[in-house]
């Protein structure tokens, strides 16, 4: 089955500067790759997403990059604001075909943004 | 702004006693997901549906717990007879699960703790 590893694992960046997590999948038959971001307490909420078919996608400060050779994508935030402190997951998938829709998530990252 | 809702939001119960878990899906979402969440083990697909059809449950200790979907409003979780080590947040999630929607969305989770 699919595997996702996700680096680092804490991640304490000043206000203003830039983050970057990264993940790795090991099924190149995924094709649909999106990232979570969970406040304490708090559920999952999807933040930006990428489809195998594009390299990269961005909304406003975040922005995702795919690399399908590689079997990797990251998540890039920049000028980062404390509100951004949260755990991000990544996750693949290779919905949403019948039965594929499942997401496997890396193991999370604990961004800190200090002000 | 449709949500995934889940109730209860936290149960404590005695090791030995039934844990049932509702989750009610986004109106006109045809596939619904149970994940649980522990430091340990991440974020952990337990079961996936699609049009109230079990599609997936290998995530799942077969033994104690159990999953349906009576209709496509209420999908159910349940675990007989509990145990310590199944405290950990039970989050449920839905998908339009069809043509070119991939994303999937969380409920707030139900906390258990059983000592």
């Amino acid at each position: 089955g699919e595997n996702v590893e996700q680096h680092p694992s804490t991640l304490s960046v000043q206000e203003g500067d830039s983050a970057v997590i990264k993940c790795t999948y090991s099924d190149s038959a995924s094709n649909y790759f999106p990232w979570y971001k969970q406040e304490l307490g708090k559920r999952p909420q999807l933040i930006i997403d990428i489809r195998s078919n594009v390299g990269e996608k961005k909304d406003q400060r975040i922005a995702v990059t795919l690399n399908k050779t590689a079997k990797h994508f990251s998540l890039h935030i920049t000028e980062t604001q404390p509100e951004d402190s949260a755990v991000y997951f990544c996750a693949a998938s290779k919905g949403p075909n019948f039965g594929n829709e499942k997401l496997t998530f890396g193991t999370g990252t604990r961004l800190t943004i200090i002000p | 702004d449709a949500r995934v809702t889940q109730t209860p939001r936290h149960k404590v119960t005695e090791m030995g006693q039934e844990v049932t878990m509702r989750c009610q899906p986004i109106l006109g979402h045809n596939t619904v997901f149970w994940y649980r969440q522990t430091m340990m083990q991440g974020l952990e697909l337990l079961a996936y549906f699609r049009n109230r059809a079990p599609l997936d449950d290998s995530g799942m200790p077969k033994d104690r717990f159990s999953a349906e979907m009576p209709d496509a409003t209420l999908a159910t979780l349940k675990i007989q007879p509990s145990e310590p080590r199944d405290s950990a947040v039970y989050f449920c999630a839905s998908g339009l699960g069809r043509g070119d929607s991939y994303e999937q969305y969380f409920g707030p989770g139900t906390r258990l703790t059983v000592t």
